[in-house]
């Protein structure tokens, strides 16, 4: 299995819901990334989890949450949301959390927000 | 903070021309590039890795090389195809850390 799943690929919530993303990968991959994509823009890191571990968290407003309950699951938690938050959100994963990787994203989860 | 620029920002040609994308970066103390395509809506799909001491890597119609002294890479697509249109991303990988820099793309149009 050489790849990464993303569910849903389609979601639409109020700025009240409380919704999550689902990424999972059966590689044996120990990083674990989200990405915010903005139409025509190149993908923007959010977080990585490396063995589990949240290890970078690049100044994300707290009404993104996200969880790694184990080394293949991956989730990003989203509550009180803005518009502005629409984008595609794309998870991706590598053999360890260090530059030396080749990362394979996921397909992506399109996110909007009303 | 490393900057990466993709030029040129779009792309058309005919079927069958040869061509070149081109990727620069600010940081020269890369520990690897790698070169991805996106389709519209879509996530990334890997095309080439090439590790800070290699010069090339080729796969199929692709080749993609590295000057990592002048801060350059380069994609070339031979025969391009219809089917090759989609946008192009470079993303460079640091040297500790995982915070993988991508440039803004080029998009590729391939005209039948």
């Amino acid at each position: 299995d050489t790849e990464v799943t993303q569910t849903p690929k389609h979601l639409v919530m109020g700025m009240t819901n409380k919704k999550s993303l689902k990424c999972e990968q059966h590689m044996g991959h120990r990083a674990m990334y989200w990405y915010k994509q903005k139409a025509k823009k190149p993908p923007e890191l959010m977080f990585v989890y490396s063995y589990e571990k949240l290890s970078i968290n690049e100044s994300v407003p707290s009404r993104f949450s996200p969880e790694c309950p184990n080394s293949s699951l991956l989730n990003l938690h989203l509550h009180a949301l803005q518009p502005e938050d629409s984008a595609l959100y794309l998870c991706a994963s590598s053999r360890r959390g260090s530059g030396a990787n080749v990362l394979t994203f996921g397909a992506g989860s399109r996110l909007t927000v009303l | 903070k490393q900057e990466v620029t993709q030029i040129p920002a779009a792309l058309s040609v005919p079927e069958g021309e040869n061509l070149v994308l081109n990727c620069s970066f600010t940081d020269s103390a890369i520990y690897n590039l790698q070169w991805f395509r996106q389709d519209p809506g879509k996530g990334l799909t890997s095309l080439l890795l090439i590790q800070s001491s290699q010069r090339e890597q080729t796969s199929g119609r692709l080749n993609a090389s590295l000057d990592k002294s002048s801060g350059r890479s380069t994609l070339y697509i031979a025969a391009s195809q219809p089917g090759d249109s989609a946008t192009y991303l470079c993303g460079v990988g640091p040297r500790s850390g995982s915070r993988l820099t991508f440039g803004e793309g080029t998009q590729l149009t391939v005209n039948p």
